[in-house]
């Protein structure tokens, strides 16, 4: 089966402008989850979705950052306008819907805001 | 809090020598814990994994973990280390219910290994 595919790879904006991270999670898979990596910090929960539904989404820093996973399927993290805090690297996750499988996580975008 | 604490940032082994990866966790109750690896422009993959039972689990690549819940311990262990497990490993845990959503990682550690 495929994995879990994220994109852009690697994102360098400017501060102030607006990036658009994109998630597709394994086909099934109902749970979504991001995760964040500042700066070799841990990596931290934003926020989790089953199907097109916001779970959790305690980990969202602010109000700057949207996720949204419209249709159940992909899901986008929009982050504007981005601060310089904001660099790391964006995980997606995603899980079978009885959960104990384990997740299964992407490569990662990793995001330069300068 | 919750939170999960590798001692160790960066470990450099020779190859061929054996490798012991320490993480200590706080939590409320016993919760499900993983170990993750993540290799150079790879996602993190998942090396093993406790859920309950047996605390000496089994995972890919030839590692293993021992489950102390005294410690509140989860340190992963490897005999003898390829060149290829160079890269930087998490440990985690999670809620044992409502599925275990909602992970929390410690800093890492990365592994060097000398040829």
């Amino acid at each position: 089966e495929a994995g879990v595919t994220q994109f852009p790879s690697h994102s360098v904006i400017e501060k102030g402008q607006t990036v658009t991270l994109r998630c597709d999670p394994i086909s099934g898979h109902d749970n979504l989850y991001w995760y964040r990596r500042v700066m070799g910090k841990e990596i931290k929960f934003l926020l989790h979705f089953v199907k097109e539904s916001k779970q959790d989404e305690s980990g969202m820093p602010n109000n700057r950052f949207l996720a949204e996973r419209t249709g159940g399927t992909y899901s986008t993290l929009k982050v504007q306008p981005a601060e310089l805090e904001d660099s790391g690297v964006y995980f997606c996750a995603s899980s079978h819907p009885s959960g104990r499988g384990g997740y299964t996580f992407g490569s990662g975008t990793r995001l330069t805001v300068v | 809090a919750q939170s999960v604490t590798q001692p160790d940032i960066h470990i450099t082994v020779s190859e061929g020598a054996s490798l012991e990866l320490r993480c200590n966790y706080s939590y409320g109750a016993t919760p499900y814990l993983f170990w993750y690896v993540q290799s150079p422009g790879q996602g993190l993959q998942l090396l093993l994994k406790y859920f309950s039972g047996d605390t000496l689990v089994q995972g890919i690549k030839g590692f293993e973990a021992e489950f102390k819940r005294s410690q509140s311990s989860f340190n992963l262990r490897k005999p003898s280390v390829h060149w290829s497990d160079a890269a930087e490993y998490f440990c985690a845990v999670g809620p044992t219910s409502g599925g275990y959503n909602k992970l929390i990682f410690g800093a890492g550690t990365r592994l060097a290994v000398h040829p």
